[in-house]
Formats: C-alpha cells, structure tokens, sequence
C-alpha cells in the first residue's frame, strides 16, 4: 500500500527558506496530485498546494496567500516531491503533511492517503 | 478567496446524536465540491473519513454518514462511541484548489 513519508530540518531561521521533501512509497508518483498541507500550533489545517504529474508534463496550483513564497516540485527518479517555502516567519511554525488526492474515474476527487507529519519551527 | 466554516466546537453524549456542518462563503455547497471530510486525533495525521459528500473508505465506521444539509456538506454520527472524540476536519474544492475548513472539536462527554 501507499505510503508517505515527510523529511525536513526542524528549524529553520526566519527569513530563510523552509525545503521538505515527501517519499512516496508502495505506488507511483505519476497520475496523481501531490499536496502540502500545514497545521500551526492548536489551529486547523491549511492547504499551501499540490503538483500534479501525468507521466509527461505537470502542473501546480498554489494557495493565493502563498504562492508568492511557494516552489513544490516533484522528482520521478525518487518518487519524492518537494516543498520549497521561502522569507519564513515564526508565522510559518506548523506540522507541515504531505498528502495524496486523486481524481476517481467518476470525476470525483478524494484526498486519501496522509504522511504522519513533520514538525518545522522557525525561530534564530 | 473562499472561506470555509465549521463549527468550532460541539459536545456529545455517548450514544447520542451529532450533525457537523461545512459551510462555503462562496454559496451553496453541492457535489460539484467534492466535499472531504477527516477525523485527527491528538498527536496523529487526518484520517479520510469521506469524499465527494457522502462516499464512504473501508475503514469509515458505519454510524458515520455524509450529507448536503440546508446549503452545506454535513457529517452526522449517531450512536457516537467515546472513541469518536477528536477534531473533525472538512474540505472542499474551488476552481482545482483545495479549502479546508477550521475545524469542528467533537467532545464526548
């Protein structure tokens, strides 16, 4: 089965850029979506983006109150995808998850399959 | 930019009844949103609960049910079991985004 595993530094110093790296194992990394998703300190979750992956080209679409910092990118020969965050704040400590969602052949979408999470704290 | 809300917070006694909603400020919440829900325990990842409204995993317990209630996605349990305390989250796609909601914490008490 389909499995996610996130890796990161822990801490990161603010104004420098966050990099988190997802490996997925068990499955391919083509035909699906690849998403990043952020949980600060007793808040809810929040959505930073997804790659997507045909097999021949890709895609991404980035949370708007992001997407200036935000760079994910997807490494076939690893079956990784990656999370570059860049300018970070103590706003930007969170569990940071990777997550799968994919698009059922009745068009309907699901997120299925989470990674156990990662946690990043910024802080000099 | 679409905002999503649940309720905050809800209370329960065990084997009673609990209707959590997911409201869109963008309108009415049909199928065309696809909506998700999770449970997370502390500590842990979301767990999938459902998807596109009412379609249900294998692991889903069987008092669990999805809805479209009064212009919002809805997740009901009846014969809820102490077990079933935890946050409860929703989603719901945009245009190829995702929007997640606050967040509902379910207390069994």
């Amino acid at each position: 089965q389909v499995q996610l595993q996130e890796s990161g530094p822990g801490l990161v110093k603010p104004s420098e850029t966050l990099s988190l790296t997802c490996t997925v194992s068990g499955g391919s990394i083509t035909t699906y979506y690849w998403n990043w998703i952020r949980q600060p300190p007793g808040r809810g979750l929040e959505w930073i983006g997804y790659m997507y992956y045909s097999g021949i080209s890709g895609s991404t679409n980035y949370n708007p109150s992001l997407k200036s910092r935000v760079t994910i990118s997807l490494d076939t020969s690893k079956n990784q995808f990656s999370l570059n965050l860049s300018s970070v704040t103590a706003a930007d400590t969170a569990v940071y998850y990777c997550a799968r969602h994919k698009r059922s052949l009745l068009g309907y979408y699901y997120m299925d399959i989470w990674g156990k999470g990662t946690t990043l704290t910024v802080s000099s | 930019q679409t905002v999503v809300t649940q309720e905050p917070s809800l209370t329960v006694s065990p084997g009673g009844t609990v209707t959590l909603t997911c409201a869109s400020s963008s309108g009415p919440v049909t199928n065309s949103s696809y909506p998700n829900w999770f449970q997370q325990k502390p500590g842990q990842a979301p767990r999938a609960l459902f998807y596109s409204t009412n379609y249900k995993y294998s692991w889903t317990p069987a008092r669990f049910s999805g809805s479209l209630l009064g212009g919002k996605a809805a997740l009901t349990l009846s014969g809820v079991q102490p077990e079933d305390e935890a946050e409860y989250h929703c989603l719901l796609y945009y245009a190829g985004a995702v929007v997640f909601g606050g967040g509902t914490k379910l207390t069994v008490l």
